[in-house]
């Protein structure tokens, strides 16, 4: 079992819909970081983590560190936010990121 | 600023080459991390260094890669020799407080070996 798991793996939906990306963990985490990958392939990073939500324009993040659960939610989606969207955690102690495998969104207009 | 640099941006050779990948981080950060992207195995961090040195190579895949950093505005990742099963893309990223801050990303080189 991969110690990052996110869901679902594809995602596809209307223009306007709210949007949930879901990413558990099964180790210990000094933080947590969400990455959106572009269709050209560029990544960018979108929120580091380590407890609570954090709001950025229609993007949301929440971090339950009991539950080791995030969400990222997007309001209002729209076809530029189709992308792959990465859940990565920094595990305890071994100061190093491990990535989940992805969730590919696409959003139609 | 113009963001993190790597090049080349493509790479095509044949097996038993060497390979060198090149990134130039954002000036005054103090972290530099190496990152391979495949189909199969997702994003894997392959090393980290800080201030010019490395500090985990857990994840370097075998002898046969080698990364350096000989001074904060360049470092390079090898590949020597080259093999079918190293396509992948290679990020390179940096940032100035290491993995408790966002990471900014480089474009990525498209490695693919033949």
């Amino acid at each position: 079992k991969n110690e990052v798991e996110q869901s679902p793996q594809n995602l596809t939906a209307q223009e306007g819909e709210f949007i949930t990306i879901n990413c558990s963990y099964s180790v210990g985490i000094s933080a947590l970081h969400w990455l959106q990958q572009h269709p050209g392939g560029g990544i960018v990073s979108l929120f580091m983590l380590s407890s609570g939500k954090k709001k950025h324009g229609r993007l949301i993040a929440t971090i339950n560190i009991q539950e080791k659960h995030s969400s990222l939610h997007i309001t209002a989606s729209h076809p530029r936010d189709s992308a792959v969207y990465i859940c990565a955690v920094c595990v305890q102690g071994a100061q190093k990121l491990v990535f989940g495998q992805g969730t590919r969104l696409t959003i139609n207009p | 600023d113009a963001g993190v640099i790597q090049s080349p941006r493509h790479e095509v050779t044949e097996m038993g080459q060497e390979v060198t990948l090149r990134c130039k981080p954002i000036s005054g950060h103090d972290y530099l991390f190496w990152y391979r992207q495949t189909m199969m195995r997702g994003l894997e961090l392959l090393i980290y260094f800080n201030n010019n040195v490395p500090i985990d190579d857990s994840g370097m895949p075998e002898d046969r890669f080698s990364a350096k950093m000989p001074n904060a505005s360049f470092s390079t990742l090898k590949i020597q020799p080259s093999e079918p099963r190293d396509s992948a893309v290679y990020f390179c990223a940096s940032n100035p407080q290491g993995h408790f801050y966002e990471q900014y990303f480089g474009p990525g080189t498209r490695l693919t070996v033949t």
